[in-house]
């Protein structure tokens, strides 16, 4: 089965740290994405990369950057933390193609404070 | 830009019986994929149902099926007999064919089972 691993399942941070969130995933995925997700609101596209070093701007980008340096890992980083950046972050990866399906990972819960 | 909605933030069913979650979704693009993803307290995201737009068919999927209707832009997941195991968040997904692969998410429908 495909893995999608996100290091953290909480964390919490204080206001002004620089925030990493990593995830990787294990079956060779060309696209990997960063969502936000919030309630009432569902989850919104952050960012999202289609091969290595490769990155796009998905809907809500503001405050946050992303790396991606080797195929396996995608990791999204808050520069400055704020406090409305308080959510749950998805991370999901993806074969390039019609037919490949989407895997998630089990989300991080990110409290600023 | 695609966006789908979700009208229904709360639904609640009896154990045994059939709820129908609503979704429509609006796109200028004609050949596309729209999901059904479940969310249980686990947080991982579960793939229900995949249905895509150049098929007239309905997909099934055990006791989920879905009604689309292109032209209405409508996608609704019928759950029949349900089943504790079954409530969860359910999101309402669409992505285009061609292009970038991202998923639009509606903001999603909370199911509870009744027992």
């Amino acid at each position: 089965d495909v893995k999608v691993t996100q290091s953290s399942r909480y964390l919490v941070k204080r206001t002004g740290e620089k925030v990493f969130l990593e995830c990787v995933q294990d079956m060779d995925h060309e696209n990997m994405f960063w969502y936000r997700q919030d309630p009432g609101l569902g989850l919104r596209l952050i960012y999202f990369s289609y091969d290595v070093k490769m990155k796009e701007k998905g809907d809500i980008p503001e405050g946050y950057s992303v790396s991606r340096e080797k195929k396996e890992r995608f990791s999204l980083i808050l520069e400055s933390a704020s406090t409305n950046q308080t959510s749950m972050y998805l991370c999901a990866s993806k074969w390039q193609g019609q037919n490949g399906g989407y895997t998630f990972g089990s989300g991080t819960r990110l409290t600023v404070v | 830009a695609q966006t789908v909605t979700q009208s229904q933030p709360e639904m609640s069913v009896q154990e045994a019986e059939t709820v129908t979650l609503s979704c429509t979704y609006d796109t200028s693009e004609s050949d596309y994929y729209l999901f059904w993803y479940k969310q249980p307290p686990s947080r991982q995201m579960i793939l229900v149902i995949r249905q895509e737009a150049y098929k007239q068919q309905n997909a099934t999927e055990n006791r989920f099926s879905v009604n689309f209707q292109k032209a209405a832009k409508s996608f609704s997941l019928k759950i029949s007999d349900s089943q504790l195991g079954d409530a969860a968040m359910y999101f309402c997904a669409y992505r285009r064919n061609f292009g970038n692969e991202k998923l639009t998410f509606g903001t999603g429908t909370r199911l509870t089972i009744i027992p």
